[in-house]
């Protein structure tokens, strides 16, 4: 069956990046694109983009270009998500997802989500 | 900016039917597709209907969707104390080449 593992919670300064890994199984890696998605406490979803773990092709939101990056390992079937210059508004839990082939907001699995704290 | 809406909150009782709206601002709303998902909280989202209307794998079929050129709803029937959950409607916008939520409807 289908599984998305993402890693631990963090807690960092501001300022500082964060790198989040979501190891994926039970399907071809390659053949699903996967987003990753943020919900700070009490709030909406907020997008943040996503990567062809096929060829790492990415896109990215408006609001995050330059600041997130995304990569993926296919020998590992891991992706991940950096997001660097952190301020106090970037905590929230970050979630990545599997998309339905052909729709950009439909996400049939999810990761169990990480907890990024940004604080001094 | 387009904008999706829902009710804030609905409610029901075990065995019933209830629908959820979303309804949106935009013109060009009838050539989108809604997707519906439930979320609790602390926990993931969860993909009800996509397409407007499709269920994925192991979705339920108590759970059901409509669309027109202006609106759309989500509808539960059987209702289940497990179905109190929120509900929120999404589409892309290729306005800004993403997604676009609703703000949710609660369920109780």
């Amino acid at each position: 069956q289908v599984h998305l593992v993402q890693s631990g919670p963090e807690l960092k300064k501001p300022g500082a990046s964060v790198k989040v890994s979501c190891k994926t199984s039970g399907y071809t890696f390659t053949s699903f694109y996967l987003h990753w998605v943020r919900q700070a406490p009490g709030q909406d979803l907020e997008w943040l983009g996503w990567i062809n773990p096929n060829n790492g092709g990415t896109k990215f939101a408006q609001n995050f270009q330059g600041r997130v990056t995304m990569t993926r390992d296919t020998s590992l079937t891991t992706a991940y998500m950096e997001v660097h210059r952190l301020t106090a508004d970037d905590t929230a839990v970050y979630y990545c997802s599997r998309e339905l082939p052909g729709y950009h907001t439909a996400w049939d699995f999810w990761g169990q989500g990480t907890q990024i704290t940004v604080s001094s | 900016q387009s904008v999706l809406t829902q009710t804030p909150s609905a409610s029901g009782t075990p065995g019933q039917r209830v629908s959820i709206s979303c309804s949106g601002n935009s013109s060009s709303f009838r050539n989108l597709y809604i997707y519906w998902y439930a979320q609790v909280p602390g926990s993931a989202p969860k993909l009800l209907i996509y397409r407007n209307n499709l269920r994925p794998s192991g979705v339920p079929d108590r759970f059901s969707a409509s669309k027109s050129a202006t609106s759309a709803s989500l509808a539960i029937s059987g209702l289940r104390p497990e179905d109190e959950s929120r509900y929120f409607c999404a589409t892309w916008d290729d306005s800004v080449d993403g997604p676009l939520f609703g703000s949710g409807t609660k369920l109780t």
